[in-house]
């Protein structure tokens, strides 16, 4: 069936550095990638994402670049910040009759301050 | 303009019971689905729905059972409860299908003794 793998679980990094999370999806007919940030008890927000037409997308210190011929896409953080922490999930969606949204396992990031 | 709300916020049920947790978006959105998130397992499609009248099974639908009588409305309905069905519950909306940033509701945590 359709499946999203999230590496790495746990990533932990300095305040300032560069944060890289990859993912990878199964059905090549997947053709939105979004990316979502969830805080401690609270509900996931989306942060951003990028559909199969595009091949890299920013947002100030953060983005995606997607590769179709691999079947994986990635998020960048840089120079991260203590409030960058949380676990982060990316997303892909399937038609299957509908669109289905499958997500990752989800990367819990530590910005040490 | 609410959102997504989700009632309850907590629930505790013995085995065997059953309950309905509810969802509701104020949104017009005409995608709505149920994910339960479990530790290191991320978030896992139980239903959606497309609009009105229209459901169908995501990943984990064994248990569980969705109506769609509203485009507003999306109760989540557990049979007959089991331990394994701990987990916390999201209800998410989206405009559109596919392709779309979905609004999360706020979570019901789930204990089943």
């Amino acid at each position: 069936g359709e499946n999203v793998e999230q590496h790495p679980s746990t990533l932990s990094v300095q305040e300032g550095d560069s944060a890289v999370i990859k993912c990878t999806y199964s059905d090549s007919a997947s053709n939105y990638f979004p990316w979502y940030k969830q805080e401690l008890g609270k509900r996931p927000q989306l942060i951003i994402d990028i559909r199969s037409n595009v091949g890299e997308k920013k947002d100030q210190r953060i983005a995606v670049t997607l590769n179709k011929t691999a079947k994986h896409f990635s998020l960048h953080i840089t120079e991260t910040q203590p409030e960058d922490s949380a676990v982060y999930f990316c997303a892909a969606s399937f038609w299957t009759g509908g669109f289905k949204t499958i997500f990752g396992a989800g990367t819990r990031l530590f910005v040490k301050a | 303009n609410a959102g997504v709300t989700q009632t309850p916020k907590f629930q505790v049920l013995k085995t065997g019971q059953s309950m309905t947790l509810q969802c509701a978006q104020d949104m017009n959105h005409e995608y709505m689905s149920w994910y339960r998130q479990d530790p290191g397992m991320g978030l896992r499609l139980i239903h959606y729905s497309v609009g009105a009248g229209i459901t169908d099974q995501g990943e984990v639908p064994n248990g569980y059972n969705v109506s769609r009588s509203t485009t507003e409305d999306f109760p989540l309905r557990l049979l007959s409860a089991a331990p394994s069905q701990t987990s916390v519950y999201f209800c998410a909306s989206s405009y559109r299908q596919g392709g779309d940033t979905q609004y999360f509701g706020p979570g019901t945590r789930l204990t089943v003794l």
